[in-house]
């Protein structure tokens, strides 16, 4: 079975350059998280979709971040313009009801110079 | 106060060794718990998830909870070197997972 899948695996931009994420949840799951993982502050949540509809995006650190879910086997995180404090490692994760398991994808090292 | 707390690390054992990793949490009100694992350079996979007060065994995983004291553990026996990785502690807060900042575990030879 398929896990969650996540491209690029690695991004590396210029600053001020636009990031497009993507992510193929689990087929079945109706639920998707996106998250970010660095040194200082370990694994954080941005947002995440219910049945395709964002439910809670107090996480996303700026307007510079959006996402979108257009649907169910698809989610794109998008940083524009893109910062050097934006390196980390963003992961996807999805889960059967908000309130299932959460299986993680391989994740996207991003890098902005 | 962090919602979710554990000890960085590094824990290191002996290989055959009980390898036991902590975390307690702020809210009182948490349901659920969850253990991943995480290797160097890859994503967190999930071990072990946990509901109710007592053990919960999977092969050389054991998850206790202890919902009165606010804390859960994790022991895993028979550590192995393979076993050397980041483990991470989350509780469920309405639909979010809150994760703790991991607990580094070393198993020598």
């Amino acid at each position: 079975d398929a896990g969650v899948i996540q491209s690029p695996r690695h991004e590396v931009t210029e600053m001020g350059q636009e990031v497009t994420l993507r992510c193929k949840p689990i087929s079945g799951h109706n639920s998707l998280f996106w998250y970010r993982q660095t040194m200082m502050r370990g694994l954080e949540l941005l947002i995440y979709f219910n049945n395709n509809v964002p439910i809670d995006d107090s996480g996303m650190p700026e307007d510079r971040f959006s996402a979108k879910m257009p649907n169910a086997s698809f989610s794109t995180l998008k940083i524009q313009p893109s910062e050097p404090r934006d390196s980390a490692v963003y992961f996807c994760a999805s889960s059967l009801g908000a309130r299932g398991e959460q299986y993680f994808g391989p994740g996207t090292r991003l890098t902005v110079t | 106060q962090k919602e979710v707390e554990q000890n960085s690390g590094p824990l290191s054992v002996p290989e055959g060794a009980i390898a036991s990793l902590n975390c307690t949490y702020s809210d009182r009100g948490s349901q659920s718990f969850f253990w991943y694992r995480q290797y160097s350079g890859k994503s967190p996979e999930l071990i072990m998830s946990i509901y109710s007060n007592g053990d919960k065994e999977d092969g050389r995983f054991t998850a206790q909870l202890n919902k009165a004291s606010q804390y859960v553990s994790l022991l895993i026996r028979d550590s192995q070197p393979s076993d050397s990785a980041t483990y991470l502690c989350a509780v469920r807060k309405t639909d979010k997972l809150i994760f703790g900042t991991g607990t580094r575990l070393q198993v020598f030879p």
